[in-house]
């Protein structure tokens, strides 16, 4: 078993400022990691696969770096609507999905 | 356009069964990886059940023996038969397909279906 450790749990910024959230993976899934965001009364949305791949029509600010055990989502710069929770997910055993992390508005 | 649509959530009481079923339209149920992935309330996402496009199926440990996820490929739509539900059972239910991406992602989510178990 795999266990994802996301960090900070609740990330506290304003509009404009670089968000970083974290993913710790127990042990090494290389490079198959993916980060999704969610936002009340909404389904999760892909955003990051693979580590570092952004999906099609994600903003360029967002961006995934990581390998191995140790994965980052970062937001350049915060916009309005980005205040969401995140949740990162590894696809090489179960339970695949971390705990998310709470970015919310300062 | 790609759509899931899922329904068949809704009140039941503990013991009881439901069938999920989760329309799919804009690519073929049976060429992708498609999965239940459920929220209770308030808290995270916990992945319930995959199956792939070969037909292997799989499930969480907190369901496996209750659950069982199918497909009608005639039909294009996924199913979950949920049965001796119980309290811990009552979340959102979302299907969601890998999409254009690997297998194990989910690039493709339906809006949900609510499950509550309550007597």
């Amino acid at each position: 078993e795999i266990v994802l450790t996301q960090s900070p749990a609740t990330l506290s910024l304003s509009p404009g400022e670089r968000a970083t959230l974290s993913c710790r993976a127990s042990q090494s899934v290389s490079s198959y990691l993916a980060w999704y965001q969610q936002k009340p009364g909404q389904a999760p949305r892909l955003l990051i696969y693979d580590a570092s791949n952004r999906v099609t029509g994600i903003p360029a600010r967002f961006s995934g770096s990581g390998s191995g055990t140790d994965f980052t989502l970062t937001i350049s710069s915060l916009e309005p609507e980005d205040f969401a929770v995140y949740y990162c997910q590894q696809r090489s055993s179960w339970p695949p999905f971390g705990q998310g992390t709470r970015l919310e508005i300062k | 356009e790609v759509q899931l649509v899922e329904s068949g959530g809704g009140l039941i009481q503990p013991g009881g069964s439901l069938r999920l079923s989760c329309a799919a339209s804009g690519f073929t149920v049976s060429s992708n990886y498609m999965s239940w992935v459920r929220q209770a309330p308030g808290k995270g996402l916990e992945w319930v059940s995959v199956i792939y496009s070969s037909g292997s199926t799989y499930y969480a440990d907190s369901v496996r023996g209750r659950f069982t996820i199918s497909r009608d490929n005639s039909k294009n739509t996924l199913y979950l038969q949920l049965n001796s539900l119980r309290a811990e059972d009552t979340a959102m239910y979302y299907c969601a397909s890998q999409g254009p991406y690997s297998t194990g992602w989910l690039g493709y989510w339906g809006q949900g279906t609510l499950v509550t178990v309550s007597s």
